[in-house]
């Protein structure tokens, strides 16, 4: 079993949508969860950022966690063509010395 | 500086050569991570450097791979006797600290391609 798994996509989603990305860990223990967005030739970048069971909000993302069902998601409302990417889900373990990323969601939005 | 600077974008090498990456991350950030990514993969742990000493090394593949830190800020990832499965881009972020919630900022990345 993977540390961190994401369903490698691609997801497509038309522009205005919502767009649901989902993950699960392993690590009962971790205690700091990521979503990084990767444009195809870049190196990713945090978008954000949650460490306790519930929802946070900025501006059009959001994200979820439940550590009881050790699950992450991602929630991106009004889609637009800009969010076509590769969306990495990443876990600080019980450890907390270094971060294990997922495989990543390919994210297309069409118009 | 005001991000993380990898130098070179792009190495291509022969198999069997040695080659070093090298990694300037953010100024005043203890913490400094090796990362590499294939294609379609998330990227994969190599080391992380707390100041000068390496504190997680559990992600090296084998003894080819080796980093230093010497000064605790500019970091070099070396790998000798290449082979052609090193190709892929090498990751390298810093952090704050490396306790704590904080995430990483990662630099451009290096592509390496062993032919």
């Amino acid at each position: 079993q993977k540390e961190v798994e994401q369903n490698s996509g691609p997801l497509s989603v038309p522009e205005g949508a919502i767009a649901s990305l989902n993950c699960t860990y392993s690590d009962r223990g971790s205690q700091s969860f990521f979503w990084y967005r990767q444009y195809s030739g870049k190196s990713p970048e945090l978008i954000m950022s949650i460490y306790s069971n519930g929802d946070k909000e900025d501006g059009r993302f959001t994200a979820q966690l439940n550590k009881a069902s050790q699950y992450v998601s991602l929630l991106i409302r009004d889609s637009q063509p800009s969010d076509s990417a590769t969306y990495l889900c990443a876990v600080r373990g019980s450890s907390a010395s270094k971060i294990i990323f997922g495989s990543g969601t390919r994210l297309s939005i069409r118009p | 500086g005001a991000g993380v600077s990898q130098t070179p974008s792009n190495k291509v090498t022969e198999k069997g050569k040695y080659v070093e990456l090298r990694c300037d991350p953010i100024s005043g950030h203890t913490a400094l991570y090796w990362y590499r990514q294939s294609l379609g993969q998330g990227p994969e742990f190599l080391i992380y450097f707390q100041g000068t000493g390496a504190a997680d090394d559990s992600g090296l593949p084998n003894d080819r791979f080796f980093a230093v830190r010497p000064e605790g800020s500019v970091s070099t990832l070396k790998i000798q006797r290449t082979e052609r499965g090193d190709s892929a881009v090498y990751l390298c972020a810093s952090s704050l600290r490396a306790q704590g919630a904080s995430g990483y900022t990662f630099g451009s990345g290096t592509r390496l391609t062993v032919v």
